[in-house]
């Protein structure tokens, strides 16, 4: 069955270091989004994706992040100046449809920022 | 904005007894409504989502407009439940397909 694969699963980095998660979604896929879920909180939206470009995006997604698809088969969620509480779990998420209610998840990357 | 509210952060049962993961949420039209969940070390997935109105795993929820209610229950919880269950909403009208979840209940069932 096909999954979302995220790396790294695991990444430590020191305060103001850029960062760059990857995934790669589903093949058939055309909707991605990225998901984060700091330690004993909700899931939060960040960011929506699709024809290359930001469909939604919330108010967590400043200017510190961006998204880019590439290439045909990597989606890339890049932190350009870490700050402490950017630690946490990050999400990929696949969806074949915009409104299908099912998006398919990686296993996440957890982001360590010292 | 769409918000789901889940009370428990913690929900802890013996073998046998019933289960209910309590989901609020707040919007009074039509929302479309899902459980995700998580088992130890895999990812998050879909249980169940209340348009199908089907029953997984023995789990059934039910959406309760007037109370903006959408619980998840099982009357007969097994160990291998034992997981987080995140309640999520989309659909909303003027807001986003996008799922908007809750922060989780972790179901611990005991032997």
């Amino acid at each position: 069955e096909p999954e979302v694969t995220q790396t790294p699963s695991h990444q430590v980095t020191q305060m103001g270091q850029e960062v760059i998660l990857r995934c790669v979604p589903i093949s058939n896929h055309l909707y991605f989004y990225w998901y984060r879920q700091i330690l004993g909180q909700k899931v939060e939206f960040l960011v929506s994706f699709y024809n290359n470009e930001i469909s939604e995006k919330s108010e967590i997604f400043d200017d510190q992040f961006s998204v880019e698809r590439p290439d045909g088969s990597n989606f890339t969620l890049k932190i350009r100046s870490t700050k402490l509480e950017d630690s946490a779990m990050y999400f990929c998420a696949s969806s074949s449809g915009p409104n299908t209610g099912e998006l398919f998840f990686g296993e996440g990357s957890r982001l360590t920022v010292l | 904005a769409q918000r789901v509210t889940q009370p428990e952060k913690l929900l802890s049962v013996f073998k046998g007894a019933p289960v209910e993961l309590k989901c609020n949420y707040s919007y009074s039209g039509s929302p479309e409504l899902f459980w995700y969940v998580q088992y130890s070390r895999q990812r998050l997935q879909l249980l169940l989502r209340h348009i199908s109105r089907e029953s997984i795993k023995g789990f059934t929820a039910d959406l309760n407009k007037g109370e903006t209610s959408f619980h998840l229950k099982k009357p007969f919880a097994q160990e291998e439940d034992s997981a987080m269950y995140y309640c999520a909403l989309s659909g909303v009208p003027g807001g986003s397909y996008i799922p908007t979840f809750g922060r989780g209940t972790s179901l611990i069932v005991h032997p």
